[in-house]
C-alpha cells in the first residue's frame, strides 16, 4: 500500500522555464510533508517543508503547495538551473512520538541548458 | 552544527558474510535516528528506527538488525548477507523533541552482494 505516490517517474524542463514536481497521498492523518533533493551517491538534502496548518511554503526559488481537500502536493522551481538536475524525493508524517516519514519513490528531474 | 557521518561508503561482500555498517551524530543529544535501504530504481524505504539508547523498532521483517548502544550511535547488522540486500543505505538523524522537524542524512552506504 503506497501511501505517498510520485506518479512521474521523470521530468524534463528547460533551463528557466518552471518545474512542476507533483505528490499524492492516500492517509488523511499526515499533517507534515517534505521534499527532499537527491543527487546520485549522496544522502537526499532537506529542501522545503509544510505543515497541514498551511497551504503554501515559499523559499527562494522553491514554493510547495498544498492541497489538502485533494491530498495532493507540488513543488515549483522557479526559475530552474541545470543544478536543480537530481531526483526529488515528497515525504509526509503523521503526528506521533517517532516521527516517521513516508517517502514517495521519487521523481528525476532533467534541467536543459 | 550538527554533522552525520556514515561509513563506509561502499562495501563488497558476498552471499553468507556477516554486516555492520554504522553511523554517529554529532553536535545534537537524544536524537532519533533512522536506517533507511534505497533499491535499485525504488524509493527510501524505512528499515528501523530508534528515539533512545538501546530502544529499536523494526518497520519490515528481513535479515538485518539494528542497534543503538550510544545515544549518538545507530549500527546496522546482519549475520548472513542475502543477495537481496543489496542497496544504498542511508542513516539519518532529526531532533527529537521539537514537533515537526526534517530528517537528515548521511552521505549513504552502497552495498554490493556477490
Amino acid at each position: 500500500d503506497q501511501q505517498v505516490k510520485q506518479n512521474s517517474p521523470s521530468l524534463s524542463v528547460q533551463e528557466g522555464r518552471i518545474s512542476i514536481l507533483n505528490c499524492d497521498y492516500t492517509n488523511s492523518m499526515f499533517d507534515y510533508f517534505l521534499w527532499y533533493k537527491k543527487y546520485p551517491a549522496e544522502g537526499p538534502t532537506f529542501l522545503i517543508s509544510i505543515s497541514s496548518i498551511k497551504d503554501k511554503n515559499e523559499d527562494g526559488r522553491f514554493t510547495v503547495f498544498l492541497n489538502k481537500s485533494a491530498k495532493h502536493l507540488s513543488l515549483h522551481i522557479v526559475p530552474s538551473q541545470p543544478g536543480d538536475s537530481a531526483v526529488y524525493f515528497c515525504a509526509a508524517s503523521a503526528a506521533s512520538g517517532t516521527y516517521k516519514y513516508i517517502f514517495g519513490t521519487g521523481t528525476r528531474l532533467k534541467v536543459l541548458a | 552544527s550538527q554533522t552525520i557521518h556514515q561509513w563506509p561508503a561502499t562495501l563488497v561482500q558476498p552471499v553468507g558474510s556477516p554486516l555492520s555498517l554504522e553511523c554517529t551524530v554529532e553536535g545534537t543529544s537524544n536524537p532519533n535516528l533512522y536506517w533507511y535501504r534505497q533499491a535499485a530504481g525504488r524509493g527510501l524505504q524505512l528499515l528501523f528506527y530508534s528515539v533512545g539508547i538501546g530502544q529499536i523498532s523494526s518497520e519490515v521483517p528481513q535479515n538485518l538488525s539494528a542497534s543503538r548502544p550510544q545515544d549518538r550511535q545507530f549500527i546496522l547488522s546482519s549475520k548472513k548477507l542475502l543477495l537481496s540486500d543489496s542497496g544504498f543505505y542511508l542513516c539519518a538523524w532529526r531532533q527529537g523533541t521539537f514537533g515537526n522537524q526534517p530528517q537528515h542524512f548521511g552521505d549513504g552506504t552502497r552495498l554490493s552482494i556477490l
